[in-house]
């Protein structure tokens, strides 16, 4: 299993380019998340989604979009770049009910100038 | 709501003597909780997590955790650091069975010689 696959890993961007971060699964897991992480403030949640077709927005979700087609890839889209989206983003499943964990992919470092 | 404090933003300690590193949590029910270890630039990998099976959680790498209801707290030990241990340590909570994980914002650990 290759696990959860993010791409690309690193993107520089002008302010107000779009961009598509792509996130992919191999297990089967109804539960897919997009965080951000910056510095001294752990990860923050996104969107998440409990099953293809079905997304909410976390903690976030402004200036980002998500949709799920398919239980395998949650793709994450950045509609209008911004300094503020310099970061770097995480995409995590997890299967869900219980005490289950998440996994994460490897990272996209994502730099908008 | 469910939230998670971690109190040292930086730990340090030399190596071969016990590592402490502190989470409280927040939830309103039963909750899931585990921690998560970051390497410089690398994804985030799972130590060790609590199922309510037993208040103490082993994990990888010589890592221990206690859960500990009435303090609402879930301490990360190791009786013995080791270079290869300095990392960021994330505490994290979920009370949603994996649709919510809320992310404390993180430990550095140092490891001196």
């Amino acid at each position: 299993n290759a696990g959860v696959t993010q791409t690309p890993k690193f993107q520089v961007l002008k302010t107000g380019q779009s961009m598509t971060l792509q996130c992919a699964q191999d297990m089967n897991h109804e539960y897919m998340s997009w965080y951000r992480q910056d510095p001294g403030m752990g990860l923050r949640l996104i969107h998440y989604s409990v099953g293809a077709g079905i997304t909410d927005q976390g903690e976030v979700p402004n200036g980002y979009n998500v949709s799920r087609s398919t239980t395998e890839d949650f793709p994450l889209r950045l509609l209008s770049a911004a300094p503020s989206q310099t970061s770097v983003y995480f995409c995590a499943s997890c299967s869900g009910g219980g005490y289950n964990e998440q996994f994460f992919g490897p990272g996209t470092r994502l730099t908008v100038l | 709501a469910q939230s998670v404090t971690q109190l040292d933003s930086h730990v340090s300690v030399s190596e071969g003597t016990p590592v402490l590193l502190r989470c409280n949590y927040s939830s309103s029910y039963s909750p899931s909780l585990f921690w998560y270890v970051q390497h410089p630039n690398k994804g985030l990998q799972l130590l060790l997590k609590y199922t309510s099976a037993a208040t103490l959680v082993k994990g990888i790498n010589g890592f221990e955790a206690e859960f500990k209801k009435s303090e609402t707290s879930f301490h990360l030990t190791k009786p013995s650091a080791h270079m290869s241990d300095a990392a960021e340590y994330f505490c994290v909570v979920s009370e949603d069975y994996g649709q919510n994980f809320v992310f404390g914002p993180g430990t550095r650990l140092s490891v001196l010689p």
